[in-house]
Parts: C-alpha cells; sequence; structure tokens
C-alpha cells in the first residue's frame, strides 16, 4: 500500500527556521516525483515545487523559488520542505504527494498534511 | 489570484446533476495539458477524483465524470448524495509558470 506520512504540527515564531517531513512506503521512492503543496487557511491548494528523488532534480513554482528548499534523502525514503526564516504569512497546512505522469503531473497519493503555525 | 478559474460555489439538490467549470488560458489548458480534479472533505487530504480530463481511479462512482474543451475543463456530478458535499478543485500545468497549478476551489452544497 502506497503511503506518504508527515511530521506533526509546528508551532514556531517569526524568524525561526523549520524542516518538515513527508516519509514514502509501498513503492519505489526514487522512482516518482514528491510535490509540496500549500494550503492558507480557507483557501484552495498552492503547487510549491517538485523534487525528482532519484537525483534530487528540483523544480520550484516562481511563487515560491527562493522562499522555501525543497530537498531529499532517499536512503530513508524522505523528502523535506524548509524555511531558513518564518514568517507569519507562512501559516497554513503543507501537503507533500506523489506525482503521476499523463501530459502533466496529478497527484494520486497525498500525505495527510502538516499544519505549520507562525506566530510571535 | 488563481490561474485557473472556478466558481466559489455550487449548489444543487439530492438526486440531481451539478457541474463545476475550470477556465484556463493558452498556456495551461488551451495548450493541451491534462486537467485533474480532486475532492477535498473538510480537514482532510485532497482525493484524486479524475485525471487526463476524463479518467476515474478506481473506486471513484461514475456519477463523478469530467470533460475538456479548448480553454477549459468542467467536472459533473449525477444523482447528487450528501456526502459529495466538499471542496472540489482542478489542476494542470502551465507552460509559462513552468509547473502545475491549481484552480481556487469550488465548494459544493447539497441541499
Amino acid at each position: 500500500e502506497v503511503q506518504l506520512v508527515q511530521s506533526g504540527a509546528e508551532v514556531k515564531k517569526p524568524g525561526e527556521s523549520l524542516k518538515i517531513s513527508c516519509q514514502g512506503s509501498g513503492y519505489r521512492f526514487t522512482g516518482y516525483w514528491i510535490a509540496w503543496v500549500r494550503q492558507m487557511p480557507g483557501k484552495g491548494l498552492e503547487w510549491m515545487g517538485i523534487i525528482w528523488p532519484g537525483e534530487s532534480d528540483t523544480r520550484y513554482s516562481p511563487s515560491f523559488q527562493g522562499q522555501v528548499t525543497i530537498s531529499v534523502d532517499k536512503s530513508i525514503n524522505t523528502a523535506y520542505l524548509q524555511w531558513s526564516s518564518l514568517k507569519a504569512s507562512d501559516t497554513a497546512i503543507y501537503y507533500c504527494a506523489r506525482a503521476e505522469m499523463t501530459t502533466t503531473y496529478y497527484f494520486a497519493y497525498w500525505g495527510q498534511g502538516t499544519l505549520v503555525t507562525v506566530s510571535s | 489570484q488563481s490561474v485557473l478559474t472556478q466558481p466559489p460555489s455550487v449548489s444543487g439538490a439530492p438526486g440531481q446533476r451539478v457541474t463545476i467549470s475550470c477556465t484556463g488560458t493558452s498556456s495551461n489548458i488551451g495548450a493541451g495539458f491534462d486537467v485533474h480534479w480532486y475532492q477535498q472533505l473538510p480537514g482532510t487530504a485532497p482525493k484524486l477524483l479524475i485525471y487526463g480530463n476524463t479518467n476515474r481511479p478506481s473506486g471513484v462512482p461514475d456519477r463523478f465524470s469530467g470533460s475538456k474543451s479548448d480553454t477549459s475543463a468542467s467536472l459533473a456530478i449525477t444523482g447528487l448524495q450528501a456526502e459529495d458535499e466538499a471542496d472540489y478543485c482542478c489542476q494542470s500545468y502551465d507552460s509559462s509558470l513552468s509547473g502545475s497549478v491549481f484552480g481556487g476551489g469550488t465548494k459544493l452544497t447539497v441541499l
């Protein structure tokens, strides 16, 4: 069974750093792209970026380029999303998702989401 | 402002048919990129409903169907049920942004 299990909720202060994780199981981790998606409170989904675990090839949405870093440790089947200096506007639920392909990516498997709250 | 435009809300009575539109441009849907649809129940992760414009994953009832034409796509739900009350979101790829894009989401209310 394909599963993506994300790390738990975080409460941070503005300016702090953070790294959240997404561990895949039940499939060949290096064979599928992993994407990160943001959902701000009461809002829709936003694609942040995507990584190919096999070679750490990473693509970012222009809206998130330079704001976050996506990485992977394929030895433990885990993808990461990190911030060096959080802002209150980073408060959101962050989902990881495994990407499948037609002419575009689509996301058949999702993590349960990680709630990040940034507040002073 | 989302790249793909959806109505904020739609509603229908049990048993009725509703459609949700997803309007794009020549750099995404109009460029031939596939459209995918997700259902998100309150407090849960999105669930894939339709992929590749018209395909249903295993386990998705055939009450849900997708279509695509020119620069837009639609999700149709027939035989509306109370359990269909959720947010629905479309997704595609945009060549000018070089990445995936989502619609703003549509809240379906079953009256």
